[in-house]
């Protein structure tokens, strides 16, 4: 159980492009899901906190008008990279979680940009 | 904000034993977690520790000293398959808003 899937799982786009990637936990419910960010050889870095039905907390320096999420629903948040630029090429991971349960991890974006 | 600092590399033989350091920040601190991750692959989750101590799990066991600030993942009988990043997490409620260390990567050698 408990598994969390992303889509897609690899993408490419043109810079100024935006592009949208899907966290959706399969077989539980999800309060809360969690976006990553990763570049090469780093650690993950929290971008943003999401709950379902109200609006994401985003961490310092992450900008929420470039990075949209929304959490529609118990089983789904979407994180749409609006504009995007070479610099933002890395690796999007985002978890889902219940109350006091572990975080779930999903598989992992990786987001190209020409 | 917070850091979690932990080795950049370590390196060990099949069969051996490897402890992996974190030292965190007290703020904020509710337990710490680790995981595993190969690359292009997604963080799974490994142990948890809330309480000090030694957690127990297979091959794998972590410990906790809250008055040190400072944790450690335990690897025992290394495999080839062990290759991979670690990091520990620290979480500010339970598993809630988890901040990651800087991450070790591993390899083991025949």
């Amino acid at each position: 159980g408990a598994v969390v899937s992303q889509h897609p799982s690899r993408v490419i786009c043109k810079s100024g492009t935006s592009v949208k990637i899907e966290c959706r936990s399969l077989d539980f419910q999800a309060t809360t899901m969690f976006w990553y960010r990763q570049f090469p050889k780093q650690s993950l870095m929290l971008m943003a906190t999401s709950n379902e039905g109200s609006k994401a907390t985003y961490e310092q320096g992450v900008e929420k008008d470039k990075f949209l999420i929304n959490h529609a629903s118990l089983t789904l948040s979407t994180l749409t990279v609006t504009s995007a630029h070479p610099e933002d090429s890395s690796f999007y991971i985002c978890s889902a979680t219940t109350t006091g349960s572990e975080q779930y991890f999903g598989p992992g974006t990786r987001l190209t940009v020409t | 904000g917070q850091s979690l600092e932990q080795p950049s590399e370590v390196t060990a033989v099949e069969g051996a034993i490897v402890q992996i350091n974190c030292t965190y920040q007290t703020s904020g601190f509710y337990g710490l977690s680790w995981y595993q991750q190969h690359d292009g692959g997604a963080p799974t989750f490994l142990s948890y520790n809330a309480l000090d101590g030694l957690e127990e799990t297979g091959r794998f066991s972590s410990f906790l000293s809250r008055s040190d600030s400072y944790g450690y993942l335990l690897l025992q009988e290394l495999q080839m398959k062990d290759s991979a990043s670690y990091f520990c997490a620290q979480g500010d409620t339970g598993f809630q808003k988890l901040v990651f260390g800087t991450g070790t990567r591993l390899l083991v050698s025949p």
